[in-house]
């Protein structure tokens, strides 16, 4: 399968623990960017990279929220000291860019993390 | 506000009609525009993208027109397998911004 891939598809803990969870892009794929969707409503944009340097974080939703791409190739998501607000899907999507860094360019989703914080 | 607003629905249409979604955005500096479907419990997928002069991909239609900041999407002779969410985006460089999504129930 050459789509983007997550890990784990489901993720079950409990309030106060720490989460990690991983993408990885389409393979020649550049930028890497994570997602946040709740019930009801469309994907919500979190942080981006493209390579390793981490562009945009602002969006992230808290302090407790970071994302690392180290090699430039697979990235994780890390949430510290979960809340039960925190329970979502985290979707992380995929990009081949040649412009700039303020090109767009279409992106694709990976079947996402689904998290429960009991 | 919010910056990408679609029809709420649900629409539920018998297999062979026409439905049509809507979508406006509130940021004139968008770039690109996509409709993403989303089936139950699964990620986005690309549907297609959206241009100014119209685009058709089978029995569906999109269009843009920017200086209202308005998006379509039409799709005709509707199968039972269109029964989904369709999520209007739009695009200011790498950031994609969701509409709520429209959901669709084809029945027979």
């Amino acid at each position: 399968d050459t789509g983007v891939s997550q890990d784990p598809r489901h993720k079950i803990t409990k309030r106060g623990q720490n989460v990690t969870f991983r993408c990885d892009p389409i393979s020649e794929h550049n930028r890497l960017y994570w997602y946040r969707q709740t019930l009801g409503q469309g994907p919500e944009f979190l942080t981006y990279f493209q390579n390793e340097a981490q562009l945009e974080k602002s969006r992230l939703l808290s302090d407790r929220f970071s994302a690392e791409r180290p090699k430039g190739s697979f990235s994780t998501l890390e949430i510290q000291r979960t809340e039960q607000g925190d329970s979502a899907m985290y979707l992380c999507a995929s990009s081949l860019t040649r412009g700039s860094a303020t090109s767009t360019d279409t992106q694709y989703f990976g079947p996402g993390t689904r998290l429960t914080v009991l | 506000r919010k910056e990408v607003e679609q029809d709420p629905g649900p629409f539920n249409v018998p297999e062979g009609a026409t439905v049509a979604f809507n979508c406006t955005y509130s940021n004139s500096a968008s770039q690109s525009f996509f409709w993403y479907r989303q089936d139950c419990r699964k990620e986005p997928k690309l549907l297609m993208s959206v241009y100014s002069s119209g685009n058709e991909d089978g029995r569906f239609t999109a269009q843009l027109n920017r200086a209202s900041q308005y998006i379509s999407l039409l799709i005709r002779d509707s199968k039972l397998s269109d029964s989904a969410t369709y999520l209007c985006v739009v695009n200011v460089w790498y950031d994609m911004r969701f509409g709520a999504g429209t959901r669709l129930t084809v029945k027979p």
